[in-house]
């Protein structure tokens, strides 16, 4: 199918415990982003990236690690899951040039 | 100061009537903006796109730019139940490479 995948959609993970959440796009987009959703703070951007193995950090990456090996593939681990890391995570897609973001389905996550 | 700020809410208008939402910026050297619209336990999905200062009309949407006083608004005509929904806004950083959103603003439209 086309467009902007996420798995597993809902999780539930012990504290401590290494979590990964996967992100995959079918439209070739050079860019990709994680972010997570919170009450009283919206969408706040974990890491994004620009290309296949260009990543940078946003306004909240502590705790979080990305790679991207593939341009269709993001994922997001958690090292070391925190109660406070517990959110609705979205992963998004765009191409240079254009601002619209592509948001996939999102990752419910409790930490307990 | 945040990058973008929104007024939460919640917002309530009766179905037909005119909703507003502000959205106020830091950055004076922004020059794109952005609504998102998004369903309780859905994602953000891209609704206007606004980038000179004034009106831009799409349908019963219209977002207005004011770079002046750093704010932009969306003005959603003949109101609907399925307007019902958080509207984000967001503006992308001066690289491009990052969005800053709001906080979202919760809209009710009453039947």
């Amino acid at each position: 199918d086309a467009g902007i995948t996420q798995s597993p959609r809902y999780k539930i993970t012990e504290t401590g415990r290494q979590v990964t959440l996967m992100c995959h796009q079918t439209w070739s987009h050079s860019y990709m982003f994680w972010y997570r959703q919170d009450l009283g703070h919206g969408l706040r951007l974990i890491y994004y990236s620009a290309a296949a193995d260009i990543t940078d950090k946003g306004e909240v990456p502590d705790g979080y690690v990305v790679s991207r090996s593939k341009t269709e593939n993001f994922p997001l681990t958690l090292e070391s899951a925190t109660r406070s890391q517990t959110s609705v995570y979205f992963c998004a897609s765009s191409d240079p040039g254009d601002y619209e973001q592509y948001f996939g389905p999102g990752t419910r996550l409790t930490v307990t | 100061q945040k990058e973008v700020e929104q007024n939460s809410g919640p917002l309530s208008v009766p179905e037909g009537a005119i909703a507003s939402l502000n959205c106020t910026y830091s950055d004076r050297g922004s020059q794109s903006f952005f609504w998102y619209r998004q369903y309780s336990g859905k994602s953000p999905e891209l609704i206007m796109s606004i980038y000179s200062n004034g009106d831009k009309e799409d349908g019963r949407f219209t977002a207005q730019l004011n770079k002046a006083s750093q704010y932009v608004s969306l003005l959603i005509r003949d109101s609907q139940p399925s307007d019902s929904a958080t509207y984000l806004c967001a503006v992308p950083s001066n690289t491009g490479n990052q969005f800053y959103f709001g906080t979202g603003t919760s809209l009710t439209v009453i039947p």
